[in-house]
């Protein structure tokens, strides 16, 4: 079936250490999307990419990095300069270019600094 | 710059009574407006979206939102819920123009429906 996978789901890190998360989808969509969520703060995007090898800083880029080297890949590293990186971290995708369309999301990766 | 306003963190009703989950947002532009469901530690799903025409926008399984662009809002409603409808639910909203799809979200209202 087509979709968007992120793994790991749960993932521990111990301070100062560099941890990536991986996104793949199947969907042949063009743009992707990492997003934050803490609870009661909503979503909060952090990259985002409209094709490859080009990708954008959303809002909270700070302590993160990504790369697209690939249509169906777009792995978040959560890097030691990142301050509170404890957090539940969602990847979507989206086929639509005007902004109209529908996002589709991964069941997300649950990141937990220790 | 566009914000979205999720006027309830927490709504608990009981089964079978009606809902309302409060947004409004603020944008220079024209928007698009959307609203997501998120079951427990799962991904986002789209529930509806409100793009151009009728400003009454309903989903298939009975949720319906409409957009009042004089009161920059995008309620959405329910006349019956059930306890499957337990979730958080999402705002979102699109700047016409905005490119791929650049969403800003609320902060999101918990649903609880008891028995």
């Amino acid at each position: 079936d087509g979709g968007i996978t992120q793994s790991p789901k749960y993932l521990f890190r111990k301070e100062g250490q560099n941890v990536t998360l991986s996104c793949e989808q199947n969907l042949n969509h063009d743009a992707m999307y990492w997003y934050r969520q803490d609870p009661g703060q909503g979503l909060r995007l952090i990259y985002y990419s409209q094709i490859v090898n080009d990708f954008q800083k959303g809002d909270i880029a700070e302590g993160y990095s990504v790369s697209r080297e690939k249509k169906e890949s777009f792995p978040l590293t959560v890097t030691s300069a990142q301050k509170n990186p404890t957090a539940f971290y969602l990847c979507a995708s989206s086929i639509d270019r005007a902004g109209t369309g529908e996002l589709f999301f991964g069941e997300g990766s649950r990141l937990t600094v220790l | 710059a566009q914000s979205v306003t999720q006027l309830d963190s927490q709504v608990p009703v009981f089964e079978e009574a009606p809902v309302e989950l409060r947004c409004n947002y603020s944008s220079s532009v024209s928007v698009y407006l959307f609203w997501y469901v998120q079951y427990p530690n799962q991904g986002l799903q789209l529930l509806l979206k409100y793009l151009s025409g009728s400003t009454l926008v309903k989903s298939i399984n009975g949720f319906e939102a409409e957009f009042n662009k004089s009161q920059t809002s995008f309620h959405l409603r329910k006349p019956s819920v059930h306890i499957s409808d337990t979730a958080e639910y999402f705002c979102a909203v699109s700047g016409s123009g905005t490119s791929y799809g650049k969403l800003t979200f609320g902060q999101g209202t918990i649903l609880t429906v008891h028995p």
